[in-house]
């Protein structure tokens, strides 16, 4: 089967400009996952989605980050305006309905703001 | 702060067996994973132990101690391309991990 895919695997952007991020997670799966680490830092927790709805949006640092997942399928992740200290690795997961189900995650997007 | 802890770096012997350590306080928790990450690609899923007792998978192992909030991941005959990060990670409700700053293995001829 097809992994999960990010696109673009890196950006390089001013800051106040604008990204987004797109994820295709692996099909068939209804739990979508975003995640982030910057530089020197763990892998942290951004957001949750199960199809379409957010489940839980506790991580994401401020209301400059928009994930969506219209249709339950891919979903985007739009920083705007950028800042420094968004620059890092964003990765997408996705993973079967199950309580054990193991995240399956994609490359990342290395995002650099200049 | 973080609440998750595990070696930054460790260095073995191709051929050897080599443990590396993991302990995290949480409440709330649903299982312990352990993750192989290889530098600029994904992390990929290597084992995850629910209850208390060793889960073997092949040249992989992982140990769990719910009541010590302790885990380890063992790799035995260990090869060059287990170089790599090896990330600790809980989850509790709602499947969200919650992973430590990672372990960098090399391994040496």
């Amino acid at each position: 089967e097809a992994g999960v895919t990010q696109f673009p695997s890196h950006s390089v952007i001013e800051k106040g400009q604008t990204v987004t991020l797109r994820c295709d997670p692996i099909s068939g799966h209804d739990n979508l996952y975003w995640y982030r680490r910057v530089m020197g830092k763990e892998i942290k927790f951004l957001l949750h989605f199960v199809k379409e709805s957010k489940q839980d949006e506790s991580g994401m640092p401020n209301n400059r980050f928009l994930a969506e997942r219209t249709g339950g399928t891919y979903s985007t992740l739009k920083v705007q305006p950028a800042e420094l200290e968004d620059s890092g690795v964003y990765f997408c997961a996705s993973s079967q309905v199950g309580r054990y189900s193991p995240l399956h995650f994609g490359n990342g997007t290395r995002l650099t703001v200049t | 702060g973080q609440n998750i802890d595990q070696p930054t770096e460790m260095t073995a012997t191709e051929g050897a067996i080599v443990q590396i350590n993991c302990t995290y306080q949480t409440s709330g928790f649903n299982g312990l994973f352990w993750y192989q990450q290889h530098a600029g690609e994904a992390p990929t899923f290597l084992s995850y132990n629910v209850l208390d007792g060793l889960e073997e998978k092949g040249r992989f192992s992982s140990f769990l101690s719910r009541s010590k909030g302790y885990s380890y991941l063992l790799l035995k005959e260990l090869q060059m391309k287990d170089s790599a990060s090896y990330l600790c990670a809980y989850s509790n409700a709602g499947n969200m991990l919650t992973f430590g700053g990672g372990t960098r293995l090399m391994v040496k001829p």
